[in-house]
């Protein structure tokens, strides 16, 4: 399986900021995703980046709160913009093999005050 | 879109004894069923999986079971051992939509 990285692994924001969180992978893949579990809850897709076009959102998540970039088939970023104690989350990157496999970064523990 | 229920979402046995969790999903279009095992402060992990043409499928201590029918599928953890405290997840897959759901949680604790 790839190797995914993200960073941060932890930050701590202030109310009104953004932040944004990197994910890399070891191997080109066709199919990224950024997950969010808020805590002590499951996991929830927040958007599929795709690569060279805009990313395709879930229910409930919008591109100018949760902006996303995949400018090749090794990187994506999400940011998450205007936070708000609510967004106070793990944001977790994950790359799928296209029959359903998915294997996660070690997620960004985001704490916004 | 699809739906998983997972139950149940809190578990507690004794070391030896057998676990199992239960999953039910929505779509009949859904064909791959994942476990995902998450220790405290890590990424999930996945642990066993199932295609929707087996019914059954084992690794050492885990198992899975699928009912394509009823639309549910289990995870059967024998012999537990301290370290299989974990929260689990099942997940279930759509090709068509290419988009995995999962479920609510297990959180598993085997007291020693």
């Amino acid at each position: 399986s790839a190797v995914i990285s993200q960073k941060p692994s932890r930050d701590i924001c202030q109310r009104g900021t953004s932040l944004t969180i990197q994910c890399q992978v070891d191997s080109q893949v066709t199919m990224m995703f950024w997950y969010r579990q808020q805590p002590g809850q499951s996991l929830t897709l927040i958007a599929t980046a795709n690569q060279g076009s805009e990313a395709t959102y879930e229910s409930g998540f919008v591109i100018d709160k949760f902006p996303i970039s995949r400018p090749n088939l090794t990187f994506s970023t999400l940011t998450v913009s205007n936070m708000s104690p609510e967004d106070s989350s793990i944001y977790l990157c994950s790359v799928g093999t296209g029959s359903g496999e998915l294997f996660f970064g070690e997620g960004s523990r985001l704490t916004v005050l | 879109g699809e739906n998983v229920e997972q139950h149940p979402s809190t578990l507690s046995v004794q070391e030896g004894d057998s676990a199992v969790i239960k999953c039910t999903y929505s779509d009949s279009a859904s064909n791959y069923f994942p476990w995902y095992k998450q220790e405290l402060g890590k990424r999930p992990q996945l642990i066993i999986d199932i295609r929707s043409n087996v019914g059954e499928k084992k690794d050492q201590r885990i198992a899975v079971t699928l009912n394509k029918t009823a639309k549910h599928f289990s995870l059967h953890i024998t012999e537990t051992q301290p370290e299989d405290s974990a929260v689990y997840f099942c997940a279930a897959y759509s090709g068509g939509y290419q988009k995995v759901t999962f479920g609510t949680g297990t959180k598993l604790q085997v007291i020693p």
